[in-house]
């Protein structure tokens, strides 16, 4: 089956820019979403096909993704990014597939 | 706006079954494929299973297939998972989803609130 590999945590100081990682195997041939999501909360998508923001999210929110790394950057981090993030592929043998999720801290 | 809600979440025995609705609201239903997800307290997320704008399509992670089924009544506006054989493993606070297109490349936009399985005896 295809994993994704993130790191667990990732911690940034309050306006400095924070990247979360997605690891997979020649994850640079896929499409890659990224979803935000709060304690308690549902998840929310903030990345659609490795660098598109849906509408309503802010533009410090970007995304890249090439070789065998995605990554989700956001550029001057505010105390309400605190939040899991994780990143998701679609794959042939097993379908939609959830990277284990970073936990960000803004410091 | 669009919405989803889930219910039908609860305390089961090991071995017995739920059955787990999502409501949704907002959009033209039958023009869209829903997920149903999962997230073990602590843990990542799961997906688990899709059903097709029609109901024609579906498929289902590995884990769960010949335990859960999902399905779709387009006149409640409503999908449901049916949870057979539960084990302590499956206890998780359970999403929907709605499918963004059923052509790929497709995303989950938005998700429902949640609700909480526990399976314990």
């Amino acid at each position: 089956s295809y994993e994704l590999t993130q790191p667990v945590s990732v911690s940034v100081a309050l306006g400095q820019t924070a990247k979360i990682t997605c690891g997979g195997k020649n994850i640079g041939g896929k499409n890659v979403h990224w979803y935000q999501q709060k304690p308690g909360q549902a998840p929310v998508l903030v990345i659609f096909r490795d660098n598109n923001r849906p509408s309503g999210i802010p533009g410090r929110f970007s995304g890249s993704n090439s070789g065998n790394t995605a990554t989700l950057t956001i550029t001057g981090a505010q105390a309400g990014d605190e939040a899991d993030y994780s990143c998701q592929v679609w794959d042939a043998r097993a379908f939609w597939v959830f990277g284990g999720g970073t936990k960000l801290t803004v410091l | 706006q669009v919405q989803l809600v889930e219910s039908g979440g609860g305390v089961v025995l090991p071995g017995r079954s739920l059955r787990l609705s999502c409501a949704a609201s907002g959009f033209t239903f039958n023009n869209y494929g829903i997920h149903w997800v999962r997230q073990a307290p602590g843990k990542g997320l799961e997906w688990l299973a899709v059903i097709k704008a029609d109901g024609s399509d579906i498929y289902y992670a590995d884990s769960v297939k010949g335990r859960f089924t999902i399905s779709r009544d387009n006149s409640k506006n409503t999908v449901y998972l049916q949870m057979n054989s539960l084990k302590v493993e499956d206890t998780s606070v359970y999403y929907c989803a709605r499918l963004s297109d059923w052509e790929l490349p497709n995303w989950f936009d938005p998700w429902g609130q949640g609700t909480l399985v526990t399976v314990s005896s």
